[in-house]
Formats: structure tokens, C-alpha cells, sequence
């Protein structure tokens, strides 16, 4: 069964210091999401990003956030500089078509930022 | 904004058992559910979920209703298994809408 891969597995970065997280979507998807789970709460939506570009954000994905589908496979999402309150588990998810489609996630990259 | 929540932060249940986990939201313009499965260090994993034209929803041992007059979304499970125990969440979507919005999950304790 396809499924969404993430890298790295965990991530840990200074504070201050730029972090690239990739995703790897089912390929013949068309929307792409990253969302953030802080230890112990609920999955937050950060982005959806639809036809190379960005759909819609939350207050979360500020200006210091960024997301990239650099060529037809990868997903990215670029935190420029990182804060202590930036870790947290990142998913990226992925859906086939508009309209009610379950989005299907990945297993994380768990960012530590110290 | 929306909220979601669930009754319920912990169940423990008897291998064997059914489980009932439940989910609450507020927005009416909500018009899909879905039920995610998160096992520890894992992605959510995409269980069953329900339109809102529907009332109820059958898929293996799993079965979600919706009661979309008092706003109220649940999963029951069938036999329940050790494999069974993980957080499970609500998720909601909206036509129109690009993002989930998620309960705050229920963690499932299958004893053996």
C-alpha cells in the first residue's frame, strides 16, 4: 500500500538554526499538508499546499515558516529560524482528490530544538 | 473557531470487549468525520470515516455514528484486541476548507 515517508526520523537543531523537514507524498497526490502534534496534545494544521502553491495556513505558520515541492516528488517544509516552542512532531500528510478524501499521514519527523 | 473534544481522555476496556470512544464538535458546517488511529511514534493512521448525508457507518469491527443534531461523532469497536490500544482522534472537514481540525484524542487500553 503507497504511503507517505518523512526525513528525517528526528531532527535535532540549535535554536536560531534554519531546519528542513521532507516528505515524500503518495505520488499521485495532489494535496499536501503538514501539521504539528506538541508531546501529549493534538495534531495542529500548519499549511495545505494545492497546484504549487500554498491553499491556506493557520496562525501557526508564520512568517518564519515556509513550505517548497521542489520537484514532483518532495514536499518540504523550511523553519528559517527555530525557537524552543518549534518542537514538537511534524506529519506530513496527503490527499488524491478534492472533496471528502481522507488525508493520509506520514510517521513524523520529531524535532528537538535545543 | 472550531472545537473538538472527546469525553473521555482515557478508556480501558477487557480484550474481548466493545469500545465506545466519543467525539463532540461545535461547528454544524462541519460535513466530514474521520477517525484516525495513532499507535506511539507513529502518524495517525486513517481508520473510517463518515459523510454527514450518512447516520452510521460499517467497516472490519470498527462502526461510526454521527448525530448531527447534538453535533456528536463516535467510534465504536468491535472484539476489541491488544493491537487495538493506541490514541484514537475525531477529525473534521469541511467542503471548502483545506485543513483538518482534531479532537484531542482518546487513549485505548486493551487489557488482556
Amino acid at each position: 500500500e503507497p504511503e507517505v515517508t518523512q526525513t528525517p526520523s528526528h531532527q535535532v537543531t540549535q535554536m536560531g538554526q534554519e531546519v528542513i523537514l521532507r516528505c515524500v507524498p503518495i505520488s499521485n497526490h495532489l494535496y499536501f499538508y503538514w501539521y504539528r502534534q506538541i508531546l501529549g496534545q493534538k495534531v495542529e494544521f500548519l499549511v495545505s499546499f494545492y497546484n504549487n502553491e500554498i491553499s491556506e495556513k493557520s496562525e501557526i505558520f508564520d512568517d518564519q515558516f515556509s513550505v517548497e515541492r521542489p520537484d514532483g516528488s518532495n514536499f518540504t517544509l523550511k523553519i528559517r529560524s527555530t525557537k524552543l516552542e518549534d518542537s514538537a512532531m511534524y506529519f506530513c500528510a496527503s490527499k488524491g482528490i478534492i472533496g471528502n478524501q481522507p488525508q493520509h499521514f506520514g510517521d513524523g519527523t520529531r524535532l528537538s530544538i535545543l | 473557531g472550531e472545537s473538538v473534544g472527546l469525553h473521555l481522555p482515557t478508556l480501558s476496556v477487557q480484550e474481548g470487549d466493545n469500545s465506545i470512544i466519543n467525539c463532540a464538535y461545535s461547528n454544524s458546517a462541519s460535513d466530514y468525520f474521520i477517525w484516525y488511529k495513532q499507535e506511539s511514534g507513529k502518524g495517525p493512521q486513517f481508520i473510517i470515516d463518515i459523510r454527514s448525508n450518512m447516520d452510521k457507518r460499517q467497516g472490519q469491527r470498527v462502526t461510526v455514528l454521527l448525530n448531527k443534531t447534538v453535533k456528536h461523532l463516535s467510534l465504536q469497536i468491535a472484539a476489541t484486541q491488544p493491537g487495538d490500544s493506541a490514541v484514537y482522534f475525531c477529525a473534521l472537514d469541511q467542503t471548502g476548507a483545506n485543513n483538518l481540525f482534531f479532537g484531542t484524542g482518546t487513549r485505548l487500553t486493551v487489557i488482556p
